[in-house]
């Protein structure tokens, strides 16, 4: 039954070291969002894709980056991850254009950086 | 984005009625007043949103300010589960709109037993 899934759900990954995260959706969905999620913080959207159009969010780093192969998948690049970098990333989906507007959240990866 | 501006903890007893309150005083027209929750060590899910008519679901109840510049959401009898971090978010609806949610600090909720 799950919807939005992501992959793994706990990475532990190098300073500098390239990270890649993935999600999926079986929702058909034309939107698809990430966010991160620091300790104690709410969730922060990154950017988002409406279906092949990517949007970023303006104070989103460039160390950031994301892929939309197809309406299903959606990755999220790490290029140079930093301590800083250390957190819960969250994606959801969304049918935009047609009520009633809700987003779906993955589980989430929580991803460490040593 | 308008901002939306919560208490940042509540408590309630458990089987006991919960209002949980929301100012958006900047609030735009085409603003949909949306709630969203996360329970501990999960991803965010929705509760219920509305314009300007209150509304019901099987998770809660969403009451609105005649003037829309506050609403509450109502939690008819908290549960232990229902322990979690209550986002209000304000979304526009347009045909431009992406979607996307902003979320502040949300509100801390703890159902005591």
């Amino acid at each position: 039954d799950a919807m939005v899934i992501q992959n793994p759900r706990y990475q532990v990954t190098q300073f500098g070291k390239p990270v890649t995260l993935s999600c999926s959706q079986t929702l058909n969905h034309n939107v698809m969002y990430w966010y991160q999620q620091k300790s104690s913080q709410a969730p922060k959207l990154l950017f988002h894709y409406y279906d092949k159009d990517f949007n970023n969010e303006a104070d989103t780093p460039d160390n950031f980056q994301s892929r939309r192969p197809n309406t299903s998948f959606c990755f999220l690049d790490i290029r140079s991850p930093g301590l800083g970098d250390a957190a819960m990333y969250l994606c959801a989906t969304s049918r935009v254009g047609q009520g009633p507007f809700e987003q779906y959240f993955g589980p989430g990866t929580r991803l460490t950086v040593t | 984005d308008a901002k939306t501006t919560q208490p940042n903890s509540m408590e309630s007893n458990e089987e006991e009625p919960v209002h949980l309150p929301c100012n958006h005083s900047t609030i735009s027209g085409t603003d949909y007043i949306h709630w969203y929750r996360q329970l501990p060590s999960q991803g965010p899910e929705y509760v219920i949103h509305g314009l300007t008519s209150n509304v019901n679901n099987r998770m809660a109840s969403l009451a609105i300010a005649e003037d829309r510049k506050s609403s509450t959401l109502i939690l008819h009898r908290a549960t232990l589960r229902d322990a979690a971090v209550y986002y209000c978010i304000l979304r526009g609806h347009g045909s431009s709109n992406t979607g996307k949610l902003i979320f502040g600090q949300g509100t801390t909720l703890q159902v005591k037993p």
